[in-house]
């Protein structure tokens, strides 16, 4: 089955620690999302990515760091500098952000990873 | 800022009965999608209307869009217990070669047996 993976599910940190969250998708998609969720707030967009070794920042990017070097992963590093790094985080992938039709194209969202950070 | 806005925050009804959420926009748009989560999971993709649709289905959904006052609904009928969830609206805008999805806050629907 085709779809989208992320972990750990939970992840803790300490304060001070950075922390990498694993994406990987078999949808042979082009584009890769990270987004953050918090209660009452909906998604946010940190940052995506279009093609391989290739991304861009989102409306929260600060704090956050991300790589594209295959097409099949995106992992999302939560550092030290992000004030408020506790959330739930969300990859997700498109078939393409930027060709004429694929503007219409939905997005597949792996199930999420939460971090605590104490 | 956000795009899209659901109404209402929370929704509760009984099975059997329809529901139906809103979402209103400001600026124009490509696409406008629907997607479900249920409780710390995923959100799951269920309906896009393009910008020049008017209404769609899908099974028990139904997916309408008014680009003149900017805004759309989703009606589920004949709700069951499963449909319990978020439901949130996405919609999507681009300018020049940048689009980007922003997504609302959301509607959370309790379906009671």
């Amino acid at each position: 089955d085709g779809g989208i993976t992320q972990s750990p599910k939970y992840l803790f940190r300490k304060e001070g620690q950075n922390v990498t969250l694993s994406c990987e998708q078999n949808l042979n998609h082009d584009a890769m999302y990270w987004y953050r969720q918090d209660p009452g707030q909906g998604l946010r967009l940190i940052y995506y990515s279009q093609i391989v070794n290739d991304f861009q920042k989102g409306d929260i990017a600060e704090g956050y760091s991300v790589s594209r070097e295959k097409k099949e992963s995106f992992p999302l590093t939560v550092t030290s500098a992000q004030k408020n790094p506790t959330a739930f985080y969300l990859c997700a992938s498109s078939v393409d952000l930027i060709q004429g039709s694929s503007y219409n194209s939905p997005l597949h969202f792996g199930n999420g990873t939460r971090l605590t950070v104490t | 800022s956000q795009q899209g806005e659901e109404d209402p925050q929370a929704l509760s009804i009984q099975e059997g009965e329809n529901a139906t959420m809103n979402c209103s926009y400001k600026t124009s748009i490509n696409n406008l999608q629907w997607y479900r989560q249920n409780s710390g999971r995923g959100l799951v993709h269920l309906i896009l209307i393009r910008s020049n649709e008017r209404e769609k289905h899908s099974g028990r959904l139904r997916v309408t869009l008014d680009t003149s006052k900017k805004s759309s609904s989703l009606l589920i009928t004949a709700s069951r217990a499963a449909d319990t969830a978020s439901y949130f609206c996405a919609t999507g805008h681009s300018g020049g070669s940048n689009y980007k999805l922003t997504f609302g806050k959301g509607t959370l629907l309790t379906v009671n047996p």
